[in-house]
């Protein structure tokens, strides 16, 4: 079942520029996950943050984490055509290996 | 090595016809998965395998027939579908729900 929603549903961004797409859920979770996938492709997991943090980075990835208002950001820095993908916020709420995905945010970085 | 193995990477059945969908991982996973995507849509759960036992089953039509044969394997079995199943099915392994591991999905056309 899905627990997130995302937004914004699309995104266009000249190479170089910040992307920035959030996600929202409902109940409380044990930890937020990000997803990246390139069309047509499979799931590439990006970043984990634990419902105990509030930022993590990773490389050009910086994810925000405020469980008061349940809700995360992923921001993407100085994007490049290769981050081009649809990018997908998962929870889990147990420890029953149920992850949720959110509705997704398509990204398109323009060259 | 971090890789999930799906084949075919592209199936076209009948409604009346029987097919399987294969997934392999080497990464000594406890848990395997598999997902159903539409386009434009996240993924959806539909079975989890934990230790070889089902564990998790979506309420998912009779028509899908998972089986582990072993650790290292899924298969899903297929048996007159609707052309509405057409879809992408991705396999995905995990040792624990910090990071799911994705195949590169079979894409699935019933006729």
């Amino acid at each position: 079942s899905q627990q997130g929603e995302e937004d914004p549903q699309a995104l266009s961004i000249q190479e170089g520029e910040n992307a920035t797409m959030n996600c929202s859920y409902k109940t409380s979770i044990n930890n937020l996950q990000w997803y990246r996938q390139n069309s047509g492709r499979g799931l590439v997991h990006l970043i984990l943050i634990r419902s105990n943090e509030r930022e993590k980075h990773s490389g050009r990835l910086r994810v925000t984490l405020d469980t008061s208002k349940k809700s995360s950001s992923l921001l993407i820095t100085a994007s490049r055509a290769a981050d081009t993908a649809s990018y997908f916020c998962a929870t889990d709420r147990s420890n029953d290996y149920k992850l949720s995905f959110g509705a997704g945010t398509t990204v398109t970085v323009r060259a | 090595d971090t890789e999930v193995t799906q084949t075919p990477k592209h199936l076209v059945m009948g409604m009346t016809n029987k097919k399987s969908l294969k997934c392999e991982q080497h990464m000594g996973h406890r848990a395997m998965y598999w997902y159903k995507q539409k386009a434009k849509k996240p993924p959806e759960l539909m079975f989890v395998y934990s230790y070889e036992k089902l564990s998790i089953n979506e309420s998912v039509p009779s028509r899908f027939s998972p089986e582990c044969p072993n650790s290292s394997l899924l298969n899903l079995h297929l048996h007159a579908l609707q052309p509405e199943d057409s879809a992408l099915y991705l396999c995905a392994s995990s040792q624990d729900l910090n990071t799911i591991y994705f195949g590169e999905g079979s894409w699935l056309t019933v006729v």
